[in-house]
């Protein structure tokens, strides 16, 4: 069965601390691989994602992340943070062909200390 | 902008009630998703629709239904609340059935069962 699995639960940064937030997953087959953040208070809302070429994605908000194929892993970065940056993170993967539906991890809560 | 609109931001019920909760989106999507979230669980799918009178099981479907009539608007219902369904249900849109689509998500409603 698919499964995505974020490490970090909770993470405390200062600004300007770089940041690495883990995603795992478990699929026998080619993924699409998506990070959503949800900022207190408002939606979840799309950070990145990917599905093909490049592995290393870029998104908004200077957000990255690289899939390694190898690790099953897909893990974002940020050089720099921001007290904004605070919020929510969940790492999601879907299949390519045949199914709707995506797999959630269990969110990270990003912490940063102005 | 996609929209999607979820009518009720807080709702408090009692057990034994039928609850329905609605979500509307306004960008003609095929797919619709209900998930709920909870503290240190993530998103889980309840159930989803990939077009007009279609539904599909997700993860946890147990004490939930749906109902898509038209192609714009995803109800789900409760049809005995507990209080183990307090949680914040969020509501999804996504305008293919590839897996690359990245999902819009409404702003949630979170419901109280007393």
């Amino acid at each position: 069965a698919q499964s995505v699995s974020q490490h970090n639960h909770h993470v405390i940064l200062s600004e300007a601390a770089s940041l690495e937030l883990g995603c795992n997953y478990s699929y026998g087959g080619t993924v699409n691989l998506f990070w959503y953040v949800q900022y207190p208070g408002q939606h979840l809302q799309l950070l990145l994602k990917y599905f093909s070429g490049d592995p290393l994605v870029k998104g908004i908000k200077g957000f990255e992340a690289e899939f390694i194929k190898s690790k099953f892993s897909f893990n974002l970065r940020k050089p720099s943070v921001q007290w904004s940056d605070t919020a929510e993170y969940f790492c999601a993967v879907s299949a390519t062909s045949g199914t709707y539906k995506y797999i959630f991890g269990t969110g990270t809560r990003l912490k940063v200390l102005a | 902008d996609v929209k999607v609109t979820q009518s009720s931001r807080y709702l408090v019920k009692r057990t034994g009630e039928k609850v329905f909760l609605e979500c509307v989106q306004d960008m003609d999507h095929e797919n619709m998703f209900w998930y709920r979230q909870d503290p240190g669980l993530g998103l889980r799918l309840i159930y989803f629709s990939y077009d007009v009178k279609m539904k599909e099981k997700g993860d946890i479907p147990e004490g939930y239904s749906v109902s898509r009539e038209k192609k714009e608007r995803f109800s789900l219902i409760l049809e005995s609340a507990s209080t183990n369904q307090t949680s914040m249900y969020l509501c999804a849109s996504r305008p293919g059935t590839v897996g690359f689509y990245g999902y819009t998500f409404g702003s949630g409603t979170r419901l109280t069962v007393v």
